[in-house]
C-alpha cells in the first residue's frame, strides 16, 4: 500500500462545477496535509494546507481532512479552465519523524469551459 | 519575493558525463530537499539537507549521485557518471522546520536534464 495514493485521474468538470480531488494516506500518525497545484512543465505550488479535522476554506478552495478515516479532499467551487492541472497530496507523518513531504502521484484535473 | 532558484534549467548531456544542479534556498529556510519527477514515478524525495547536515539521502543511488551544500546559500545535486535513466526533472524545495514543527516547502523551477 502507498503511503498516499490518489486517483490519477484525469477527472473532469465544466466550467462552473465543484471539482471533488481526494487523497488517503496510510500513517495514521500523520499530522500535516498539504495540496499542491502543479501545471504542465512548472513546478508545485502549495494552494492550501490543513492540520486539523474538519474543513478549511480560502477562496474557491476547501480542503477537507477526516483523520478517523485517513483521508484529506479539496473542493474548488466554480472551477474555471485555469484550474486544469495536476493537484498533488502531500503528508507529514510519524512515518518519517515528522520531517519529510510524502507526496501522492497526483490527479489530473480538466475544466472545460 | 522571496524564491528558490534553481540552474541550470535545462540539461542536455550525454550519458558518462557529469552532471552538476544547483539551488539557492530561500533565505532564512533550514532546510532543503532534492525530489526527481519522472512520468512513471511521480515525484520522489531524493535528499535532504537540516541547518546544512545530511539528515537523509536513502532515495538517491549512492553509488552515482551525491547531494551537498556547501554553505547556508547553496545546495549541489551531481551525477557521476550520468545515464538515461536520469532523465528527469529534479526540483529542489526549502522550508523551515522549527522543532517538530514543519512548514510548507516551496519548490524552485525545476532542472529539466536529458541524459542521451
Amino acid at each position: 500500500q502507498k503511503e498516499v495514493e490518489q486517483n490519477s485521474g484525469p477527472l473532469s468538470v465544466p466550467e462552473g462545477a465543484i471539482a471533488s480531488l481526494n487523497c488517503t494516506y496510510s500513517d495514521r500518525g500523520s499530522q500535516s496535509f498539504f495540496w499542491y497545484r502543479q501545471y504542465s512543465g512548472k513546478s508545485p505550488e502549495l494552494i492550501m494546507f490543513i492540520y486539523s479535522n474538519g474543513d478549511k476554506e480560502d477562496g474557491r478552495f476547501t480542503a477537507q481532512l477526516n483523520k478517523a478515516s485517513q483521508y484529506v479532499s479539496l473542493l474548488i467551487r466554480d472551477s474555471q479552465p485555469s484550474d486544469s492541472a495536476t493537484y498533488l497530496c502531500a503528508v507529514i507523518g510519524r512515518n518519517t519523524g515528522f520531517q519529510k513531504l510524502v507526496f501522492g502521484t497526483g490527479t489530473r484535473l480538466l475544466v472545460s469551459p | 519575493d522571496a524564491r528558490v532558484t534553481q540552474t541550470p534549467r535545462h540539461k542536455v548531456t550525454e550519458m558518462g558525463q557529469e552532471v552538476t544542479m544547483r539551488c539557492q534556498p530561500i533565505l532564512g529556510h533550514n532546510t532543503v530537499f532534492w525530489y526527481r519527477q519522472t512520468m512513471m514515478q511521480g515525484l520522489e524525495l531524493l535528499a535532504y539537507f537540516r541547518n546544512r547536515a545530511p539528515l537523509d539521502d536513502s532515495g538517491m543511488p549512492k553509488d552515482r549521485f551525491s547531494a551537498e551544500m556547501p554553505d547556508a546559500t547553496l545546495a549541489t545535486l551531481k551525477i557521476q557518471p550520468s545515464e538515461p535513466r536520469d532523465s528527469a526533472v529534479y526540483f529542489c524545495a526549502s522550508g523551515l522546520v522549527r522543532g517538530t514543527s514543519t512548514d510548507t516547502q516551496y519548490f524552485g523551477p525545476g532542472t529539466r536534464l536529458t541524459v542521451l
